[in-house]
């Protein structure tokens, strides 16, 4: 149990287009999600949380209009990329945490390049 | 502000080694602790967490870690390396809430040398 799923776990796309990754949450109910991103070599970095129905708390430096992070149902949180551009360009990871676990659980990744 | 430290960026054992991989923590309350591997281009598996509960915490893959609040440590250990151990991992914490965000490490690179 506990299972999270990304798609797609590849994306490449020019600059100037947006791009949505989708994290779902497939035997669980996730009442928080949270979205991260990891560039080469680096540790993850949290961008955002979400709560299911409300708006998503970014973090100090994370723009909010360009990483748009929709949390429609307690199973699927989307963040969509807007108009991207190749500094853009790293590995996004979701997470997901329920009532009844003492931890999150994470997507296999996403990885973005932006040509 | 919690925070976590992990010394070493890379470390490299032999293997059938001693495995030995230090994170350092600071919390104003009570944390949660994690250790995280992540394998290259792939999402993180969670290796194991404390919860306030038994201060030795045996994982997976034959890990454990050791919680030492006078030493506010949370080491990684795996008696004899394997091969199959070389990844990247990740000490956290978080201060227990269920949806809490979790803070990372930098991250330990662990090499195993035949």
């Amino acid at each position: 149990g506990a299972v999270v799923s990304q798609h797609p776990s590849r994306v490449i796309c020019k600059s100037g287009t947006s791009v949505k990754i989708e994290c779902r949450s497939l035997d669980f109910q996730a009442t928080t999600m949270f979205w991260y991103r990891q560039f080469p070599k680096q540790s993850l970095m949290l961008m955002a949380t979400s709560n299911e129905g409300s708006k998503a708390t970014y973090e100090q430096g994370v723009e909010k209009d360009k990483f748009l992070i929709n949390h429609a149902s307690l199973t699927l949180s989307t963040l969509t990329v807007t108009s991207a551009h190749p500094e853009d360009s790293s590995f996004y990871i979701c997470s997901a945490g329920a009532f009844s676990y003492n931890e999150q659980f994470f997507g296999p990744g996403t990885r973005l390049t932006v040509l | 502000a919690q925070s976590v430290t992990q010394l070493g960026s890379h470390v490299s054992v032999s293997e059938g080694a001693l495995v030995l991989l230090r994170c350092n923590y600071s919390s104003s309350v009570p944390p949660y602790l994690f250790w995280y591997v992540q394998y290259p281009n792939q999402g993180l598996q969670l290796l194991l967490k404390y919860t306030s509960a038994a201060t030795l915490v045996k994982g997976i893959n034959g890990f454990e870690a050791e919680f030492k609040k006078s030493e506010t440590s949370f080491h990684l250990t795996k008696p004899s390396a394997h091969m199959s151990d070389a990844a990247e991992y990740f000490c956290a914490v978080s201060d227990g809430k269920r949806d809490d965000k979790i803070i990372f490490g930098k991250g330990t690179r662990l090499h195993i040398l035949p």
